[in-house]
């Protein structure tokens, strides 16, 4: 009965390549987030969607592309990898009617070769 | 720009040793104070958000207070399944949530 699932858990991808991480939640939020944990153990917000709306955009490399099917999904594609990309990933998601507490998926590690 | 810094960056207690983690926080427009628990390989759990100066959350044996600059999370007598890192987040007036880099705490038996 997982609330905020990621996928893949890992991802082993060689530079230039393109990847995408799967991001899905089953609580009902209406806003989702996504976050870059570096080897500092830094949370980084990179973009969150409102109702599929992009709401925040941080200062990231436009290699990067989040796409927000529906509002239970939220997907981070990106392009030509280099290897300061490799961090982990976290999706979360949020519900303006209950004070912004934010719930975390279990990560995707993505290592770039 | 908004700020949120953790201290100690790591705790060793001794299992019972109650011990307190700070948080400080420099935001424009705070709209809650959070604190969350990430085990290794793992993302952040939520445990408490904080609102006002003053305000305090209990749960087991984590307490979180909130003053206007800063945040404190107690730990009493803590246990070696409280061993993990601690973060504390501010939001601010424009959604954005900044997290510090964490307290990693490390309960002995």
């Amino acid at each position: 009965d997982t609330a905020v699932s990621q996928t893949p858990k890992y991802l082993v991808t060689q530079m230039g390549n393109d990847k995408s991480i799967k991001c899905e939640q089953n609580l009902g939020h209406d806003t989702m987030y996504w976050y870059k944990q570096d080897s500092k153990k830094f949370l980084k917000i990179m973009f969150s969607y409102n109702n599929k709306e992009l709401i925040i955009n941080e200062t990231v490399p436009n290699r990067f592309s989040p796409k927000s099917p529906d509002k239970a999904h939220l997907n981070l594609h990106i392009n030509s990898l280099e290897l300061g990309d490799s961090a982990v990933y976290f999706c979360a998601s949020s519900s303006r009617t209950n004070s912004y507490e934010q719930y975390f998926g279990p990560g995707t590690r993505l290592t770039v070769t | 720009e908004d700020q949120v810094t953790q201290s100690p960056e790591a705790l060793r207690l001794q299992e019972g040793e109650s011990s307190s983690l700070n948080c400080s926080y420099t935001v424009s427009g705070l709209r809650g104070l959070f604190w969350y628990r990430q085990d290794p390989g793992k993302g952040p759990e939520f445990l408490f958000t904080l609102y006002s100066a003053g305000e305090e959350k209990e749960k087991e044996r984590l307490k979180a207070t909130l003053t206007k600059k800063e945040s404190f999370l107690h730990i009493t007598a803590p246990k070696p399944e409280d061993s993990a890192t601690y973060l504390c987040a501010a939001r601010s007036n424009d959604y954005k949530l900044s997290f510090g880099a964490g307290t990693t705490v490390t309960v002995r038996a």
